[in-house]
């Protein structure tokens, strides 16, 4: 079955960076547009980005826009969000989502991961 | 940039039926899905282009979508049914994803 599984988050300081990966098996990765999607605590969904099947279209949400960078690395089935210049309002559960389609568009998040809570704090 | 309006909140009774709106300027050009989010889990697709229904989602669930509005309904409410419930787009003008505010729907 498919399984989508991020990274351990964690804490980190205003202005610092963070890595987040997610490892997928259960279905050809390669195939499939990927994304990244946030919630802050008590707060509603908020999508971050998303990536091409093949890694060569990206688009980010304005708020993490030139900040955050979404990549993969199809060989190892593993999709990664790199964010730098961290602020408070970047506190959330982030989660990985696969597309049900190979290109960015029209498609449902069909599948999720289980979510890693990034926390920025002094 | 696209916004989604979605009531904070629905309640039903138990066994009736629960209609969840999300309005979008000419947001029937556009294909709709809907997630439903239970408390301290990962969202999971339970309506896709507007009418389509995932395996394994009860054929309960239903959607439309029209003119200015997106609805997911479901009928013989259950109490697994309380959840929070999200309507998402893409916005072809700017290659962006939009989730709707999040209605939180009580079974009562």
């Amino acid at each position: 079955q498919v399984q989508l599984v991020e990274s351990q988050g964690g804490v980190v300081q205003p202005g610092k960076s963070l890595r987040l990966s997610c490892v997928a098996s259960g279905f050809t990765f390669s195939s499939y547009a990927m994304h990244w999607v946030r919630q802050a605590p008590g707060k509603g969904l908020e999508w971050v980005a998303v990536i091409s099947h093949e890694g060569g279209i990206k688009d980010y949400a304005e708020s993490v826009q030139g900040r955050f960078t979404i990549s993969r690395d199809n060989s190892k089935n593993t999709l990664f969000l790199e964010m730098r210049s961290l602020r408070p309002d970047d506190t959330a559960i982030y989660y990985c989502a696969r597309d049900d389609r190979s290109y960015i568009g029209l498609g449902p998040m069909t599948h999720w991961g289980q979510g890693t809570l990034v926390t920025v704090s002094s | 940039s696209y916004v989604l309006t979605q009531p904070p909140s629905v309640s039903v009774a138990p066994g009736k039926t629960a209609s969840i709106t999300c309005g979008g300027d000419n947001i029937g050009t556009k294909s709709v899905h809907w997630y439903q989010q239970k408390p301290g889990q990962a969202p999971m697709v339970v309506v896709y282009d507007d009418t389509g229904r995932p395996s394994g989602i009860p054929e309960r669930f239903s959607g439309s979508n029209s003119g200015n509005t997106a609805t997911l309904t479901f009928s013989r409410a259950e109490a697994g049914d309380e959840a929070d419930y999200y309507c998402q787009v893409w916005d072809s003008s700017s290659n962006h994803y939009v989730f709707g505010t999040g209605t939180k729907v009580t079974v009562l």
